[in-house]
């Protein structure tokens, strides 16, 4: 199965910044979607975007995806000392499953 | 509405021992994952449920990890016998058949040492 490449692997940011993590992958999926996972903790989902969808939006977050590309973007705006945590981009293992491949994830990193 | 309940929350074991954990899912919740979590890595499907049967268990390593959901609710995974390499957090999620957002337990931190 395919695996999610992301970068960077670490971000390290000042309170009200913006942050973007970038998530690759390698063949056709019909959905993407992002988790943040705090420190000892489960990961929690954040956004879903769909094959067909280029960019989707929730609250501070901003979601892109480039099907061309196999490429999807997460910028967190304004960034705050709460949104500490590692960050993952996952999709599907394989057309018509709904198992997911998660990335390696990002690790950010907001200094209050 | 309650989350997925997981516990141990730590274990602590030596190699070659067992061990087990326990997920309890959503309610209404049909389909089921354990996930293996590596420091510093995404995590990894060990196994899926739909209700009680198996739909995906081809990267569990069936010599020594095992999983069961009989009654199509909570669920058990077992690792017999424990290696240093299975050292990770185990996380165990569900999801209603119609959505893609999968829910996450707290997940189980095992050392085996």
């Amino acid at each position: 199965s395919q695996q999610g490449e992301e970068d960077p692997q670490a971000l390290s940011i000042q309170e009200g910044e913006n942050a973007t993590m970038n998530c690759s992958y390698k063949t056709s999926i019909n959905n993407l979607q992002w988790y943040r996972q705090n420190s000892g903790r489960g990961l929690v989902h954040l956004i879903l975007i769909r094959s067909n969808e280029r960019e989707k939006h929730s609250g501070r977050l901003r979601v892109t995806l480039d099907t061309s590309k196999k490429s999807s973007s997460l910028l967190i705006t304004a960034s705050r000392a709460a949104d500490t945590a590692s960050y993952f981009c996952a999709f599907p293992m394989d057309t018509g499953r709904r198992a997911l491949t998660f990335g390696s994830g990002t690790r950010l990193q907001v200094q209050p | 509405e309650a989350g997925v309940a997981q516990s141990p929350r730590y274990k602590i074991i030596e190699k070659r021992q067992s061990v087990a954990f326990w997920c309890n899912p959503i309610s209404g919740h049909a389909t089921l994952y354990w996930y293996q979590q590596i420091l510093g890595q995404g995590p990894k499907l060990l196994i899926q449920f739909q209700n009680n049967g198996v739909v995906d268990d081809s990267q569990l390593p069936k010599d020594r990890f095992s999983a069961e959901r009989l009654k199509g609710v909570d669920s058990t995974l077992k690792i017999q016998p424990a290696k240093l390499e299975d050292s990770a957090v185990y996380l165990c999620a569900s999801h209603i058949d119609r959505d893609n957002e999968q829910f996450f337990g707290p997940g189980t931190r095992l050392t085996v040492l």
